[in-house]
């Protein structure tokens, strides 16, 4: 079955650094969705990218869709504490629903 | 509408044990799906309905477990003879699906430990 896999799985950074988690998966994926789960909350939908090659931005966030959407990244530009969670990918394949990655989780310090 | 709503948060029941949960999605969405997640990992896909419609199950989901959408509203899913591994955070959400894919909306989830 579809595989989506997240590196690094853990990333510790001091505020005001960048960090970046990057998506791949198994097979080809007509849309790939990003969410936040902060620690002992429920995950919370960030964005979704459909096109090859896509780039979408919100404020410090930047997504990328790879050329062959087999793979993503998530790019967060100077780090802030309210940014602390773990940021998973979901990627929609042939079937109707989101298979999840495993996940990074982002620790950011003063 | 204030979102997906669960319960209960926390159920705590002895092995063998049935449970039950309920999910409310958000009125207007005609999707819900069931995952878990367990500590440390990424939610993990149970099934899901559109409207009162069961369109897939996982192949992990064994025959103990049994979900249901009866009017396409709520839904429940049910454990029957719960043990140990079924421990775990179970999270319901819902999306509105019809001229492409839009981003789920979860509930707050619930925590089962199985003792």
């Amino acid at each position: 079955g579809q595989q989506v896999m997240q590196i690094p799985q853990y990333q510790h950074v001091q505020e005001g650094e960048d960090f970046t988690t990057y998506c791949n998966s198994s097979t080809t994926l007509s849309n790939i969705q990003w969410y936040k789960q902060r620690p002992g909350e429920h995950p919370v939908f960030l964005i979704q990218l459909v096109k090859s090659g896509e780039v979408k931005k919100q404020k410090r966030l930047t997504f990328q869709f790879g050329e062959a959407k087999k793979n993503s990244s998530l790019h967060i530009t100077a780090t802030q504490t309210t940014d602390v969670g773990t940021y998973f990918c979901a990627g929609l394949g042939t079937a109707s629903k989101l298979t999840f990655g495993t996940g990074t989780r982002l620790q950011v310090t003063l | 509408d204030t979102g997906v709503s669960q319960n209960p948060r926390h159920k705590i029941t002895k092995r063998g044990q049935n449970v039950t949960f309920r999910c409310d999605p958000i009125s207007e969405h005609n999707r819900l799906y069931w995952y878990r997640q367990t500590l440390g990992q990424g939610p993990e896909f149970l099934t899901y309905f559109q409207n009162e419609a069961q369109l897939e199950k996982s192949r992990l989901l064994s025959d103990r477990f049994s979900a249901e959408r009866p009017k396409g509203s709520f839904s429940t899913l049910e454990i029957q003879r719960t043990e140990q591994g079924d421990s775990a955070m179970y999270l319901c959400a819902s999306s509105l699906e019809g001229q492409g894919m839009s981003g789920y909306t979860f509930g707050s989830g619930t925590r089962l430990t199985v003792v």
